[in-house]
């Protein structure tokens, strides 16, 4: 069975940092393109940003370029998102997803992150 | 950047009604279209790839299609378990969601 569990969010102060994880099983995940996706309270959602299978190419949305950075250990099945010079608008629930062909075909259950003084 | 709009972005049904959500794209995306379903306190579920494919697993009541820059997700009967909101997905050139349409219980 395919899991994605995130850990790492929490409340921290804006311009301040934070790094989550996504810890992946029941799948080769060395092989998978990698997503990080959020979602404001009550908004919808917003794709942040994709690693390749074996960490050598990222892309992200503008709104994070330069302030975010994913990255993978595939000896450890883990997926990161360091996040730098947070803001109050980074506030949010932070899913990983699995890349299946460009749709999203596995979700981890998402982990809160609060931007505030 | 490609922007998608759906429509409506709320809509009050019935169980057992015939139900239709469009999607535009902003340009041409081709057949690189996601739907997906999310509830409540949920993460997003896959329901549809490439424009018009069933994920394994979902209910054959749910239907896409389109291509270009204009789709629909068809939800052919309603059921209690269906009421949710639904987000349709670009990836023809990164990935942007639509701003979802929430399907509510009249």
């Amino acid at each position: 069975e395919v899991r994605l569990v995130e850990s790492g969010g929490g409340l921290v102060q804006p311009g301040g940092s934070l790094r989550l994880s996504c810890s992946a099983s029941g799948f080769t995940f060395s092989t998978f393109w990698m997503h990080w996706v959020r979602q404001a309270p009550g908004k919808g959602l917003e794709w942040l940003s994709r690693i390749n299978s074996d960490g050598t190419n990222q892309r992200y949305v503008d709104s994070v370029k330069g302030r975010f950075a994913i990255s993978r250990d595939n000896a450890k099945n883990t997926l990161h998102l360091q996040m730098n010079s947070l803001r109050a608008e980074d506030t949010a629930i932070y899913y990983c997803a699995r890349d299946d062909n460009g749709a999203h075909d596995h979700w981890g259950q998402g982990t809160l992150v609060t931007v505030s003084s | 950047d490609i922007q998608m709009t759906q429509s409506p972005s709320a809509l009050s049904t019935s169980v057992g009604d015939r139900v239709t959500i469009t999607c535009r794209a902003s340009q041409s995306i081709d057949s690189w279209l996601a739907w997906y379903q999310q509830k409540p306190g949920k993460a997003p579920k896959l329901l549809i790839y490439m424009a018009s494919n069933l994920q394994s697993g979902v209910p054959s009541r749910f239907s896409g299609s389109g291509s270009g820059t204009e789709f629909t997700l068809t939800i052919s009967s309603l059921e209690p378990d269906d009421f949710a909101t639904y987000y349709c997905q670009q990836y023809h050139i990164l990935w942007t969601f639509g701003q979802g349409t929430k399907v509510e219980i009249k």
